[in-house]
């Protein structure tokens, strides 16, 4: 299968502890985007690279979490502190770019924090 | 601000009927527009997209949309409903002003859509 992958699919963490989730991209994307999904809710945009440079992130994102894409293929998404708030499916998605609008979505990673 | 609404939580319609999810936007500019379907606990798999061109769009496993710029929607149809087809639409529209380069995009609220026997 050659589609997006994350990983873990689900993580469970008691409050205060810090988190780390991995999105492996479609080979040859150069774009990669987060997002969080809660329940009955449609996906927020939380952050975009493009290759390794991490050029847009939402006010969602605080500063608890972080981003990296440090070769421009895989990409980390860590959450310090973690929080009741920060329940949610985090969703990776991946795009070749230039004039290809859409986006191809991972099974996302669901977390909860007790 | 660009958005994306979906008036209707649940559509119900017997298998074999047609079907329409409803999808209105607001945009500045020329939208770019997107049906995505998720099955439980599953990401979002793309089904199509508008970006120009004919107002009658064709995508995945047989479903269409239809743009339509005076009443500023773009609904999801298709001909003859499958069971199988049960599951949770996203419409979704590429964020203009977006930093960066980038095309993210905004979400509706999402329509469960029901097929029955």
């Amino acid at each position: 299968d050659t589609g997006v992958s994350q990983n873990p699919r689900h993580k469970i963490t008691k409050r205060g502890q810090n988190v780390t989730f991995r999105c492996d991209p479609i080979s040859e994307h150069n774009r990669l985007y987060w997002y969080r999904q809660t329940l009955g809710q449609g996906p927020e945009f939380l952050t975009y690279f493009q290759n390794e440079a991490q050029l847009e992130k939402s006010r969602l994102l605080s500063d608890r979490f972080s981003a990296e894409r440090p070769k421009g293929s895989f990409s980390t998404l860590e959450i310090q502190r973690t929080e009741q708030g920060d329940s949610a499916m985090y969703l990776c998605a991946s795009s070749l770019g230039g004039r290809t609008y859409e986006q191809y979505f991972g099974p996302g990673t669901r977390l909860t924090v007790t | 601000a660009q958005s994306v609404a979906q008036p209707e939580d649940q559509v119900k319609v017997a298998e074999g009927n047609p079907l329409t999810v409803k999808c209105t936007y607001s945009v500045s500019g020329n939208p770019y527009l997107f049906w995505y379907v998720q099955y439980p606990n599953r990401g979002l798999q793309f089904l199509l997209k508008y970006i120009t061109g004919d107002n009658l769009v064709k995508g995945s496993y047989g479903f269409e949309a239809e743009f339509n710029k005076s009443q500023t929607s773009f609904h999801l149809k298709k001909p003859s409903a499958l069971v199988s087809d049960s599951a949770l639409y996203f419409c979704a529209v590429r964020d203009m002003v977006s930093t960066g380069g980038g095309n993210k995009l905004t979400f509706g609220t999402g329509t469960q859509l029901k097929v029955e026997l």
